[in-house]
């Protein structure tokens, strides 16, 4: 089956760091972006990451630029986020999503997980 | 960064037609032909139903369309039925960016 499952949420302490993974398996994950994607409570999406297949290329949103780190590992069929510095504004469900083979769109989405940042 | 601008909210009844609006500036809507739209119920992940403006992944129903004119796309679901009530997202990219939309709730009266 053709699916991406997130994990590694949790509850963090405000300047905490934590670490998501996502996992694929279904297709030949080397060959795809990804991005990370996230939805606090009771609001919008709201884009925060983008590595291109082989990690040549990478963005932030300017809301998590120099906190936030992502990675994948293609041996491992993987996509992670390193988070650091966390606000209670992080709070969300974060979501690993990827770009359509050769166009724009995210055809797949894992089911998210939760972040909670507070004391 | 500021989200795309979409109305909060559009209804109509079964059989009828809705068309959402996502407005955007040069940078982003009027600037790529990289607009998307994604469905979204409650408590689940976002699905792509529109993408590059005009085209539908397979599998999704061709009640679902998309256009664009300068700095605003929009979403157009003709034939309402009970199952298009969801929330509706605009993205697009800008230059390595992405924005979403704000969101609108659609309801099927």
């Amino acid at each position: 089956e053709v699916q991406l499952v997130e994990s590694g949420g949790g509850l963090v302490q405000p300047g905490g760091s934590l670490t998501l993974s996502c996992a694929a398996s279904g297709f030949t994950f080397r060959n795809y972006e990804m991005n990370w994607v996230r939805q606090a409570p009771g609001k919008g999406l709201e884009w925060i990451s983008y590595i291109r297949h082989g990690g040549t290329n990478i963005y932030y949103a300017a809301s998590v630029k120099g906190r936030f780190t992502i990675s994948r590992d293609d041996a491992k069929d993987s996509l992670y986020l390193q988070m650091s510095g966390l606000r209670a504004e992080d709070t969300a469900v974060y979501f690993c999503a990827r770009d359509g083979f050769h166009y724009y769109g995210l055809d797949l989405w894992g089911q998210g997980t939760t972040v909670t940042v507070s004391s | 960064q500021s989200p795309l601008t979409q109305p909060p909210s559009a209804s109509g009844s079964p059989g009828q037609s809705v068309t959402i609006s996502c407005t955007g500036t040069y940078s982003d809507v009027g600037g790529y032909n990289y607009v998307s739209w994604y469905q979204q119920y409650p408590g689940k992940a976002p699905k792509l139903i529109i993408y590059e403006v005009i085209k539908r992944p397979s599998g999704v129903p061709d009640r679902f369309s998309g256009s664009k004119s300068g700095n605003t796309a929009s979403l157009t679901v003709s034939g309402l039925q009970a199952e298009d009530e969801a929330d509706y997202y605009c993205s697009s990219y800008a230059r390595n960016n992405n924005f979403f939309g704000t969101g609108t709730r659609v309801t099927v009266l």
